[in-house]
């Protein structure tokens, strides 16, 4: 039971270069969630979906933009990316609402360095 | 503003010791506040669970503790072992909004 997993786990890009990182997860949950973890500071949710074809903004989205086309498939997409998106990309599913239960299972983190 | 604060930043201590890591949250109402462990280049891995109702938890060496009056948490662990050196975050569910809301973490090294 692999649980969830990023792909890839370290990239480099240089300003304005787009990507995507995909999280895969086997566990069948609906809601699933993109966060970044920069240092000193609490995880922050980017975007986060409540089921399969849905999506919706957290926090801090501008930059990003993300796709639940299968249920066990999230991506996040840089469309451009700047310096200010240095960063640990952290992605998360849940049985139901973190809200409700608060237990989020994450990945193993893509580390981004944009030059 | 919902907030969570964790102190404190960071603490170490000798293998065998007992520690405590604290957490100041202004979240209200909440529903549930969680500890989780996230060890260097993983992902956070929940510890506990705990409801406004609760007032200790444990699981192993580590015990949670809940004031939901004062609005405080605390993480015990005790008899510290080199594999707890990790990062330490509390988090609080806001279910006004719908929200989970992240402290900083407390890093935690463990010393032989």
């Amino acid at each position: 039971n692999a649980g969830v997993t990023q792909t890839p786990k370290f990239r480099v890009l240089k300003t304005g270069q787009s990507m995507t990182l995909l999280c895969a997860q086997d566990m069948n949950h609906e809601y699933m969630y993109w966060y970044r973890q920069d240092p000193g500071m609490g995880l922050r949710l980017i975007h986060y979906s409540v089921g399969e074809g849905t999506t919706a903004k957290g926090e801090v989205p501008d930059g990003y933009n993300v796709s639940r086309l299968k249920k066990q498939n999230f991506l996040l997409g840089l469309e451009s990316a700047a310096p200010s998106q240095t960063s640990v990309y952290f992605c998360a599913s849940s049985r139901v609402s973190g809200a409700n239960t608060g237990e989020l299972f994450f990945g193993e983190g893509s580390r981004l360095t944009v030059l | 503003k919902n907030q969570v604060e964790q102190s404190p930043q960071s603490l170490i201590i000798l293998e065998g010791k007992n520690c405590t890591l604290q957490c100041n949250y202004t979240v209200s109402p909440f529903s549930n506040l969680r500890w989780y462990k996230q060890d260097t280049g993983r992902g956070p891995v929940s510890l506990t669970i705990m409801t406004f109702s609760e007032n200790t938890k444990s699981n192993g060496r580590y015990t949670a503790t809940l004031d939901a009056d004062t609005k405080q948490s605390s993480l015990h662990i005790t008899a510290s072992q080199l594999s707890d050196s990790a990062s330490y975050i509390c988090v609080v569910s806001a279910p006004q909004g719908g929200k989970l809301i992240f402290g900083q973490g407390t890093e935690l090294s463990v010393k032989p």
